[in-house]
């Protein structure tokens, strides 16, 4: 059975740090990896996916990395704002549909 | 709008009533997912719709959860005789056709409460 973790559970960090958030996975066999953002009260929002053939995505001050034979992730953030404070979740596809998701990093950027 | 959308936002209800959820698509999705999420906890997926069957309800909890699409586009998903244990944020999202280089688009949810 799949299981995903997330560490730290929870970080605060001052503005204009670099931070990692980690995940990892037990199961090696799935097609891809996506990292979300979710804010209180709110919905999720997709940041990067990365294909289980690919090492690696980045948008914008975002960068994801994915290691499958390891089952790791990081999902990096540059740069780091007030307007980074959300939860970040990170979610393994397994066969075609079906996401199991990790309970999340709780991050809060001060200013 | 452009997103999915989700009714109600929230709804308290009592232990034994009957709910329905409901769910809006993005226009032209065929894949629809429900997720529930609970207080500190990742959302678990419950179901996945292709067009109007479904195609894997692997995780319904039990026979009081339900859900239909009936004309591919809005779902509704049914709790019978809710429980206390029920109250979470149902999530809803759709992707284009369910193809795994897709992102899947989520609503913003509906919180529910048993008493």
């Amino acid at each position: 059975k799949q299981e995903v973790t997330q560490i730290p559970a929870a970080l605060s960090v001052p503005e204009g740090e670099n931070l990692v958030l980690n995940c990892s996975f037990t199961d090696s066999a799935i097609y891809n990896l996506q990292w979300f953002r979710q804010d209180p009260g709110k919905g999720l929002t997709s940041l990067l996916l990365i294909q289980s053939s690919q090492r690696e995505q980045t948008s914008g001050r975002l960068n994801a990395s994915l290691d499958k034979s390891s089952g790791r992730s990081t999902l990096y953030i540059a740069a780091s704002q007030p307007g980074d404070s959300a939860t970040y979740l990170c979610a393994v596809r397994m066969g075609t549909y079906k996401y199991i998701f990790g309970t999340g990093t709780r991050l809060k950027v001060l200013a | 709008g452009a997103g999915v959308s989700q009714t109600p936002s929230n709804k308290v209800t009592e232990k034994g009533k009957y709910v329905e959820l409901r769910c809006d698509p993005i226009s032209g999705h065929t894949a629809l997912y429900w997720y529930r999420q609970s207080l500190g906890q990742g959302p678990e997926f419950l179901i996945y719709f292709q067009g109007t069957g479904a195609a894997d309800d692997s995780g319904l909890p039990n026979d009081r959860f339900f859900a239909v699409r009936p004309e591919g586009s809005v779902s509704t998903l049914k709790i019978q005789r809710t429980e206390r244990g029920d109250s979470a944020v149902y999530l809803c999202a759709s992707s284009l056709a369910g193809g795994e280089e897709e992102t899947q688009y989520f609503g913003p949810g509906t919180r529910l409460l048993v008493l």
